[in-house]
């Protein structure tokens, strides 16, 4: 069953635009990850955050949580034609025998040239 | 080396075939992946290997056998197929199986007629 539910689905965006994306999830978290892959493609790690914290940058992105409201969000700034992907958000629940992460659905972005 | 890498890339095969997948990373993780992944889709947990032991079968059919033959090798052999099980077969690991960030390879394409 899926933890994580992304909104929107689907995204289109200029180039240089911002990208925001959000994810709702339904249980506690141990933390939660987001994922991109490009089509066809493998899955590529972008940010980890643990639910004790609230927000993280690693270069273009920023992910934000709010644990009172099982939300995430994950803004891409100065978007780029390369960023066109699908992106994943991932749940992890407290650590406990046979836990596992968990993926949304996933959100298409696309950015125009 | 932060890599991931599986072979075959792509893979055609009968019902009555059989025929394996391989995965290898040379990172020192000791937890290790398989994932399915259908088109437009999230990757659904097939196995996870955790110091080169079975942790999780995600009730997963017969058809499917997982084997970990050292911390660096994971195999997927595949016997008497069925066409719905033709999708993107996704490998992963990560340094322990408690939720740390997962290093996707790049997939095999698998196709059954």
């Amino acid at each position: 069953s899926q933890q994580g539910e992304e909104d929107p689905q689907a995204l289109s965006i200029q180039e240089g635009e911002n990208a925001t994306m959000n994810c709702s999830y339904k249980t506690s978290i141990n933390n939660l990850q987001w994922y991109r892959q490009n089509s066809g493609r493998g899955l590529v790690h972008l940010i980890l955050i643990r639910s004790n914290e609230r927000e993280k940058h690693s270069g273009r992105l920023r992910v934000t949580l709010d644990t009172s409201k099982k939300s995430s969000s994950l803004l891409i700034t100065a978007s780029r034609a390369a960023d066109t992907a699908s992106y994943f958000c991932a749940t992890y629940p407290p650590t406990g025998a046979n836990s596992k992460l968990t993926f949304g659905k996933g959100i298409t972005l696309s950015v125009r040239p | 080396d932060t890599e991931v890498t599986q072979t075959p890339k792509h893979l055609v095969m009968g019902m009555t075939n059989k025929k394996s997948l391989k995965c290898e990373q040379h990172m020192g993780h000791r937890a290790m992946y398989w994932y399915k992944q259908k088109a437009k889709k999230p990757p659904e947990l097939m196995f996870v290997y955790s110091y080169e032991k079975l942790s999780i079968n995600e009730s997963v059919p017969s058809r499917f056998s997982p084997e970990c033959p050292n911390s660096s090798l994971l195999n997927l052999h595949l016997h008497a197929l069925q066409p719905e099980d033709s999708a993107l077969y996704l490998c992963a690991s990560s340094q322990v199986a408690e939720g740390e960030t997962q290093y996707f390879g790049p997939g095999t394409r698998l196709l059954v007629l």
